[in-house]
This record gives structure tokens, C-alpha cells and sequence, in this order.
């Protein structure tokens, strides 16, 4: 069964932390995704890398970086975080062709304190 | 930029009755058509996708949405709905000249026995 597994579920750090959140696939995709999911704001996308070593700005990527050194892995960094980013973190892989769709990993529930 | 509007938030509906959860877009131009299903505490899996051809598309599991190109709709049926269909239910829609996939903001369908 093709997987896309995200290393925590749930994470409760520290302002000021620095977070790593880990997602790994695989399924050989080349696209992966970063969104955050809140109530009543769906998804919002917060970067997504198309190759390796390649990345490109969602919707909302201030506060956050990625690195992407291995086609399977996509890690998306909180440099100093803070209260408002306490989320539902979730990875999607696809194809390099979008329209066959996404496949999520569960999600890191993260809480900021 | 593409937009996605879920009408409705929240669907509450009893057992086995119908239900439609109601999808709009922006654009009309060459767009590509995702619903989406989240259950607890998982991500979300491609639930069906429209991309050409017939205009009504099936899920294994007794959904089917439609297509309506005038109405620039995807709305999402199922004609008796069970309790194990609760969860949250996102469109997506990739078109307008956007290679990303744009997500609606969900609705919460609660079946009740």
C-alpha cells in the first residue's frame, strides 16, 4: 500500500523552538506538498517542492522553510516558533501531472506553548 | 487566482437520507475537479476527480458529483447516507492558470442514526 507517512502525530513545543517536521513517500513522486489545516480556513499551502533541491512559495510561508534533499523526503522547518502556528500540519505527494491527485499523510497535530 | 466556495459548513442529515454538498468555482477555463474526504484524526483521500469526458464521475463508495461547466459547479451527492460517512469533505480545484490545486474550505457532513 503507497504511503506518505508524516514522523508525528502530535508535537508540543516551546515558543522560540525551532521545529522540524518530517514526511516521507513512498511512491516515487516528484511533486510534495506542505499545508496547514484550521478550522473554518481549509487548507492553505504553505510550500511545495517539484524536484529535488527545488522549492517554491505557497499561500503562506512566512515563519516557515523547507528542505528537500532526497526525492522521498520533504521537511518542512519552524525557525523560531510561535503560538499561531499551533495547527494541523499536513504532506501530500503527487506525480509531476497534478490531475491524478493527492495522497496525504495523516498529519502532525503541533501545539505551540 | 482560482477560487473554491463550499456553501455550507456544516450538513447534518439522518441515516440513510439523501445528501448533496454544494461546490463552486472561479474560473471556468480547462479546469480539473477533486473532491476530497477526511475522517477523524487522518488526512484526507481522493474521494473522485473529474478531468474530461462524462461530466458525472462515481466513488466506490456510492458517491458521484457532476460536473456543470454553465453553473461552474462540482456539487457532491449520495442518494442514502450511512453513519461511517461523517467526516469532513473538501473540493479542490486546479484551473485558471494555476498548476496548484485550489481547496475549498470544507464541510462537515454529521450523519445521525
Amino acid at each position: 500500500d503507497v504511503k506518505v507517512t508524516q514522523s508525528s502525530r502530535y508535537l508540543v513545543k516551546r515558543t522560540g523552538e525551532k521545529v522540524f517536521l518530517e514526511c516521507v513517500q513512498d511512491m516515487d513522486h516528484e511533486n510534495m506538498f506542505w499545508y496547514r489545516q484550521d478550522p473554518g480556513l481549509g487548507l492553505r499551502l504553505i510550500y511545495f517542492s517539484y524536484d529535488v533541491k527545488m522549492k517554491e512559495k505557497g499561500d503562506i510561508p512566512e515563519g516557515y522553510s523547507v528542505s528537500r534533499e532526497k526525492k522521498e523526503r520533504f521537511s518542512l522547518i519552524l525557525e523560531s516558533a510561535s503560538t499561531n502556528q499551533t495547527s494541523m500540519y499536513l504532506c501530500a505527494s503527487s506525480l509531476r501531472e497534478v490531475n491524478y491527485g493527492y495522497t496525504f499523510g495523516s498529519g502532525t497535530r503541533l501545539t505551540v506553548v | 487566482a482560482q477560487s473554491v466556495t463550499q456553501l455550507d459548513s456544516q450538513v447534518p442529515v439522518f441515516e440513510e437520507a439523501p445528501v448533496e454538498l454544494r461546490c463552486n468555482y472561479s474560473s471556468s477555463v480547462s479546469v480539473y475537479l477533486f473532491w476530497y474526504v477526511q475522517y477523524p484524526n487522518q488526512g484526507l483521500q481522493l474521494l473522485l476527480k473529474y478531468l474530461s469526458g462524462s461530466t458525472l464521475v462515481e466513488s466506490i463508495n456510492g458517491f458521484e458529483a457532476e460536473f456543470n461547466k454553465s453553473q461552474t459547479s462540482f456539487h457532491l451527492r449520495k442518494p442514502s447516507v450511512h453513519i461511517s460517512d461523517t467526516a469532513e469533505y473538501f473540493c479542490a480545484v486546479r484551473g485558471g492558470g494555476s498548476y496548484i490545486p485550489t481547496f475549498g474550505r470544507g464541510t462537515s457532513l454529521i450523519v445521525h442514526p
